[in-house]
């Protein structure tokens, strides 16, 4: 079946500009997760989502950074008022559920470069 | 917070040698899991192998196996008959770094394989 798949794959954006990341979980998968990973900070943890829910919006660096789900599907992180600091790879990941057991699947990530 | 530490930041062998990467975890949980995945230039992050803390036997996959001191809070990947296509960051991994089994990374070991 199809893996975890992210849209785009690349994206330039001028410093002050908004943009969106998206994010295609395996289906059947209730459990998704971004990632970020940069040069300075390593891969660090954003948010997770159960369903559409986020119960923990703290590790989004952030007020600017805001993420949803709808139909317990695809999912969306958006940045408002790019800073040249927010350049890195978003990663997205979908597991099966909850659970540390359970395996997490990774998309191939957006770059996001901001000028 | 909790951290995982890999203290080899690029390591280098010989195809068809066998290789050790290092991982060591803090932790106050007497269960959990701990993973190993492999990132290609692809970006795409690979689930390599996992752990589970209350089993004592170590994980094996193919060529790769795992030597898990749980004493120690250290799991280390072992890689036997090293491959050209083992070329990669590899990134040791707990969840509970942030909401519900957001996984914690560490900073990642470079693997590079040469002919």
């Amino acid at each position: 079946g199809a893996g975890v798949s992210q849209s785009p794959s690349n994206k330039v954006t001028e410093k002050g500009k908004d943009v969106e990341l998206r994010c295609d979980p395996i289906s059947g998968h209730t459990a998704l997760y971004w990632y970020r990973q940069s040069l300075g900070q390593g891969l660090e943890f954003l948010i997770y989502f159960q369903g559409n829910s986020a119960p923990d919006k703290s590790g989004l660096p952030s007020d600017r950074f805001s993420a949803e789900r709808t139909g317990g599907s695809v999912s969306t992180l958006t940045i408002q008022r790019t800073q040249q600091e927010d350049s890195a790879v978003y990663l997205c990941a979908s597991s099966l559920d909850l659970g540390g057991f359970n395996e997490q699947y990774f998309g191939p990530g957006t770059r996001l470069t901001v000028t | 917070a909790q951290t995982v530490t890999q203290s080899q930041p690029e390591m280098s062998v010989q195809e068809a040698e066998t290789v050790t990467l290092s991982c060591t975890y803090d932790t106050s949980e007497s269960n959990y899991y701990l993973f190993w995945y492999k990132q290609p230039p692809s970006r795409q992050m690979i689930l390599v192998i996992r752990q589970e803390a209350y089993k004592q036997q170590n994980a094996t996959e193919n060529r790769f196996s795992v030597n898990f001191q749980k004493a120690a809070k250290s799991f280390s990947l072992k890689i036997s008959d090293s491959q050209l296509g083992d070329t990669a960051m590899y990134f040791c991994a707990r969840p509970g770094g942030g909401g519900a089994d957001g996984l914690t990374f560490g900073k990642g070991t470079h693997l590079i394989i040469q002919p």
